[in-house]
């Protein structure tokens, strides 16, 4: 069956730097791939799609990459904020069936 | 502003009591409906797949006759997790897909959680 694993459980940094959470995946051929952020006691808000035949997404301060031959996506947040601080979950498809990671929570330090 | 709805946000009951919580599309016809349950530091685990007008879609090691799913309208999923017991305490979320197009991003409601005493 498909694995999904998300870089370490926890990442702090320092406001103003990149953040980079990474998605890793196996058993698995996806579609495509979304990211998803997701605050305490809440649902998830979808942040950014990115297809199989494409390299990079980008949105606003978002940056999105898909290797299909590592298996792997890179989340990058530039000139992070505290308001950043949240949970990112990635999660692949294909049609319409979803599989989410485990996420990664990410804290930015004032 | 919000796409979906999910009601209630937070039900506690006793153990044995069925608890019906909802899933309202507001903007849009969902044709598809999707619910999530979720464990503390867990990730979103797909129990089935709701399609209007007809059963819903169960992944693997769901029971159907304890998590009974209704999708009589366009707008309107509903969950009804029967006789629930502690070990079904979770966060349980809905999500729609836009009718006709694939490989959307799916919109999540704002979940329910779930404590069974």
């Amino acid at each position: 069956s498909q694995k999904i694993e998300q870089n370490s459980e926890a990442l702090n940094i320092q406001e103003g730097k990149t953040a980079t959470l990474t998605c890793n995946y196996t058993n698995y051929s996806p579609a495509y791939l979304q990211w998803y952020r997701q605050d305490p006691g809440r649902g998830p808000v979808f942040l950014l799609l990115i297809r199989e035949n494409e390299k990079e997404k980008r949105k606003e301060r978002l940056k999105v990459t898909f290797d299909t031959t590592l298996k792997q996506s890179l989340f990058h947040i530039t000139a992070s904020q505290p308001a950043d601080s949240a949970t990112y979950l990635c999660a692949l498809g294909s049609g319409n069936q979803f599989y989410f990671g485990t996420g990664t929570s990410l804290t930015v330090i004032p | 502003g919000a796409v979906v709805s999910q009601h209630p946000s937070w039900v506690i009951c006793k153990s044995g009591t069925s608890v019906k919580i909802e899933c309202r599309s507001l903007d849009f016809q969902a044709t598809t409906m999707f619910w999530y349950r979720q464990f503390p530091k867990q990730s979103l685990m797909l129990m089935a797949t709701s399609n209007e007008g007809s059963k819903a879609t169960y992944e693997q090691g769901v029971e159907k006759d304890k998590f009974l799913i209704n999708h009589a309208s366009l707008t309107l999923s509903t969950l009804t997790v029967t006789s629930a017991h502690p070990e079904d305490s979770s966060f349980y979320i809905c999500a729609t897909e836009v009718r006709g197009i694939r490989n959307q991003p799916q919109h999540f409601g704002d979940g329910t959680r779930l404590s069974i005493l």
